[in-house]
């Protein structure tokens, strides 16, 4: 299948700082290109739809001004968490819209101090 | 999207067969059915999807009911490394669609 790939893994930063998080699509070209967000426990929700060029999606409740999205080429994609509080951690994982279906990145846990 | 029914968790025994269902009544004409697992702590892993006919690959089989109601998702033999959340999901035609996860089922396999 095809590959996504999330830099950095794991990332710890102190409170009120911004932190980014890159996907990128390793051996395919992804034109939709999914963020979403897990709190332990409980299952993945979406936070944002990006298109290659064009601005993100947010889903409601998802605030765009702190979660800034950039999808700048076809196998690119960055999630900024400015201004990060201690509520913001969680594991950050998106995905790449393939021909017949999503792949996955292995996520980003983020923790903020 | 329609949603989806899962058991929260079962037991299997490793090295037999998995059975997990799903049941997605409201399903719509052009919605496929979808299935992920999650292992703990990585991102989900794609498994099989199927629109209407039955359909097999390399990990799993998929046995999708003929009012397209319900599903099965089959492991052939399940070893300790199919431990995981395993998500039924229904969405349209991949491209550009969203998936919703509901809760899964969590599945156990035992030596």
């Amino acid at each position: 299948g095809a590959v996504v790939s999330q830099h950095p893994s794991r990332v710890i930063c102190k409170s009120g700082t911004s932190v980014k998080i890159e996907c990128r699509s390793l051996d395919f070209q992804a034109t939709t290109m999914f963020w979403y967000r897990q709190f332990p426990k409980q299952s993945l929700m979406l936070m944002a739809t990006s298109n290659e060029g064009s601005k993100a999606t947010y889903e409601q409740g998802v605030e765009k001004d702190k979660f800034l999205i950039n999808h700048a080429s076809l196998t690119l994609s960055t999630l900024t968490v400015t201004s990060a509080h201690p509520e913001d951690s969680s594991f950050y994982i998106c995905s790449g819209s393939g021909t017949d279906t999503q792949y996955f990145g292995p996520g980003t846990r983020l923790t903020v101090l | 999207d329609a949603k989806t029914t899962q058991p929260p968790s079962m037991d299997c025994a490793e090295g037999r067969a998995a059975n997990l269902p799903c049941n997605h009544s409201t399903i719509s004409g052009n919605e496929y059915v979808y299935w992920y697992r999650q292992i703990h702590s990585q991102g989900p892993q794609y498994i099989i999807h199927g629109l209407k006919n039955n359909e097999t690959n390399e990990m799993a089989s998929l046995i999708i009911t003929e009012d397209r109601k319900s599903s099965t998702l089959i492991l052939p033999h399940a070893t300790l490394r199919d431990t995981a959340v395993y998500y039924c999901i229904v969405a349209r035609s991949p491209a550009g669609n969203k998936l919703t996860f509901g809760g899964g089922t969590r599945v156990l396999v035992k030596p």
